[in-house]
This record gives structure tokens, C-alpha cells and sequence, in this order.
């Protein structure tokens, strides 16, 4: 069965310091991951694709398929980090369907 | 216009009233979804359109009937509704049915049903 695993429902790191959001996933097929954001009162959006490999607002994510993990890193956190982030597998049944992680919300202390 | 816009915003109901949650996208997109999210939860798939069709309906019960009058509207309509339904709804669009891509997501509409 498919499933994404983000272990931390909370993490709170000091601004400045680097951040890691773990996600691990099951899928017996290849891999397309995602992490979407949510801001305060603002909608869900999407942060970066495994397949485009670049990197947004600092935030870079790898995927690695041996240990089935797409971790999302940022060598130093800021203020407006501060939100809820998901980290989705799309799979294809027909449609895509996207399936989303519990969530980790991230709080960057001053 | 780059966004998906749902309305209303916010919406209150008795369980034995009708209502629809409508929701706009002009960007072109084929591809339309509705979401459910409880607090504090991921969003859970509910249904998902391929070019005006019905192809993703996740067992959702009927009392919740989709529609998909035309590429840029998407239609929920609510009847019967329980408590336990209460949440936040939310619709998406992407460009193509058959890729996995980005969703742009509507802001939802929170839900209670009394």
C-alpha cells in the first residue's frame, strides 16, 4: 500500500539554525514526491518536486530511494519558514492521486 | 488568473438541508479535485475529474455528489449531511489528468454542519 510517514507532528528550531523535515514513504512503484506548505491563513502551495531538483525559498529535498526518503533540509532557518509542511507521493490510478503526509508544523523562534 | 477560487468561504447547515460548494479555475487545467480536511489532519482525496469525467471517487458516500458542468467548474453537491462532515473543503486543479504535477489549491470552504 502506499503511505508517507513524516514522523514530527512538531519541530521547533532557532532562527538561523538548520532545519530538517523528514519524510519516508512505501510505494512499490517509482517514486514522484512532493512537499507543499501551508502559511498562515494562506493556501496550500506547492515548495518543491523531487523530479526538478532545485531549490525554493532555500529549501532543497533529495530523494533517496534506498533508504525511501525525501527529506527536506535548510541550512538556515527564518521567521517566515514558520508554517505547516506536507510531503506528498503522487501515484496514477486512472487520475493522480496525491498522498499526503500527517504534517510537520515548523516553528523558527527568534 | 493563476488562482482557484472556492465559494463560499465559509458555509453552516442543518443535516437535512441542500447546498453546493462550487469552485472556478481558469487556467485551462483538465485535471479537478476535491479534498477533505479535518483539523489538524492532511487532506484526504475525495473525487478527481479527467476532462469532465468522474475518474477518482475514493468510496465517499453519497450524500456527497460531484459534478463537473464544464473545464473550469467543479460542483459539490451536499444533501443529508452528518456532523461528523464538518471540515474544511478544499478543490484543485492540474494541467494534465494522466501526469503527476502540481495541484494549485483553492483557499476551501470550512464547512459545519449542525
Amino acid at each position: 500500500a502506499q503511505r508517507v510517514t513524516q514522523p514530527e507532528k512538531l519541530l521547533s528550531v532557532f532562527k538561523g539554525a538548520p532545519v530538517e523535515l523528514k519524510c519516508n514513504y512505501s510505494y512499490s512503484g517509482s517514486p514522484e514526491l512532493f512537499w507543499y506548505v501551508q502559511y498562515s491563513r494562506q493556501r496550500l502551495q506547492l515548495l518543491l518536486r523531487h523530479i526538478s531538483r532545485e531549490s525554493i525559498k532555500g529549501f532543497t529535498a533529495d530523494l533517496n530511494k534506498g533508504e525511501t526518503s525525501f527529506h527536506l533540509k535548510k541550512p538556515f532557518a527564518q521567521e517566515e519558514d514558520s508554517a505547516m509542511y506536507y510531503c506528498a507521493l503522487s501515484i496514477l490510478q486512472g487520475a493522480q492521486k496525491l498522498v499526503f503526509g500527517q504534517g510537520t508544523r515548523l516553528t523558527i523562534n527568534p | 488568473d493563476t488562482e482557484v477560487t472556492q465559494t463560499p468561504k465559509h458555509l453552516v447547515m442543518g443535516m437535512t438541508n441542500k447546498k453546493s460548494l462550487k469552485c472556478e479555475q481558469h487556467m485551462g487545467h483538465r485535471a479537478m479535485y476535491w479534498y477533505k480536511q479535518k483539523a489538524k489532519k492532511p487532506p484526504e482525496l475525495m473525487f478527481v475529474y479527467s476532462y469532465e469525467k468522474l475518474s477518482i471517487n475514493e468510496s465517499v458516500p453519497s450524500r456527497f455528489s460531484p459534478e463537473c458542468p464544464n473545464s473550469s467548474l467543479l460542483n459539490l453537491h451536499l444533501h443529508a449531511l452528518q456532523p461528523e462532515d464538518s471540515a474544511l473543503y478544499l478543490c484543485a486543479s492540474s494541467q494534465e489528468p494522466g501526469a503527476r504535477e502540481k495541484l494549485f489549491f483553492g483557499s476551501g470552504t470550512q464547512l459545519s454542519v449542525l
